[in-house]
């Protein structure tokens, strides 16, 4: 399979704390993206890297990327209640194919 | 802006009835897809589309067939379904870097 994987699978936190979830990938990709899922929602798009970046950041969000060790990790600094929904990380390997882990769900208590 | 629609939203169906269900984008994207998501095995791509006309297979085509006659629309359609196809549908079309998302087609075969 091309997916990745998320890890952990779910994620419990009090509010205010940050969230770190983890993405590793099997082949080298083009880029790497990832996604947050609302219960019973389609998934929404929140972060591109491309594979010669290391770094991004989006408001509260950093994501980094080590294409030695084929991974990538999402950072949710300060997280809200809202925040809670599942997220995944997905892999391009080539501009228009997409393949997605199994997810991380974070639930952020209030 | 609609985005991305699907229909029907649920639908059930007996073991080895048919079916289809639409995908609609009116974001003149050329790049269409199906994924199904089942619990813990987040989203596996079926088929896709790189334009009018086209069409290719993903991870997991077997037991359905699509059609992309028009560029706005992209069908699934299931021939004889099996209860192994009970699972939530997403549709997505892609701009450079992004993919958008339906809200799902849940899908239960008896």
């Amino acid at each position: 399979s091309q997916q990745g994987e998320e890890d952990p699978q779910a994620l419990s936190i009090q509010e205010g704390e940050n969230a770190t979830m983890n993405c590793s990938y099997k082949t080298s990709i083009n880029n790497l993206q990832w996604y947050r899922q609302n219960s019973g929602r389609g998934l929404v798009h929140l972060i591109l890297i491309r594979s010669n970046e290391r770094e991004k950041h989006s408001g509260r969000l950093r994501v980094t990327l080590d294409t030695s060790k084929k991974s990538s990790s999402l950072l949710i600094t300060a997280s809200r209640a809202a925040d809670t929904a599942s997220y995944f990380c997905a892999t391009a390997y080539n501009f228009n194919k997409f393949y997605f882990g199994s997810g991380t769900k974070l639930n952020v208590k209030p | 802006n609609a985005g991305v629609t699907q229909t029907p939203k649920f639908r059930v169906l007996k073991t080895g009835q048919s079916m289809t269900l639409l995908c609609a984008q009116d974001m003149n994207h050329e790049y269409m897809y199906w994924y199904r998501q089942d619990p813990g095995m987040g989203l596996r791509l079926i088929h896709y589309s790189v334009g009018e006309g086209t069409t290719a297979k993903g991870e997991v085509p077997d037991g359905y067939n699509v059609s992309r006659l028009k560029k706005q629309n992209f069908l699934l359609g299931l021939e004889s379904a099996a209860p192994s196809q009970t699972s939530v549908y997403f549709c997505a079309s892609s701009a450079p870097g992004e993919l958008f998302f339906g809200e799902g087609s849940r899908l239960t075969v008896l």
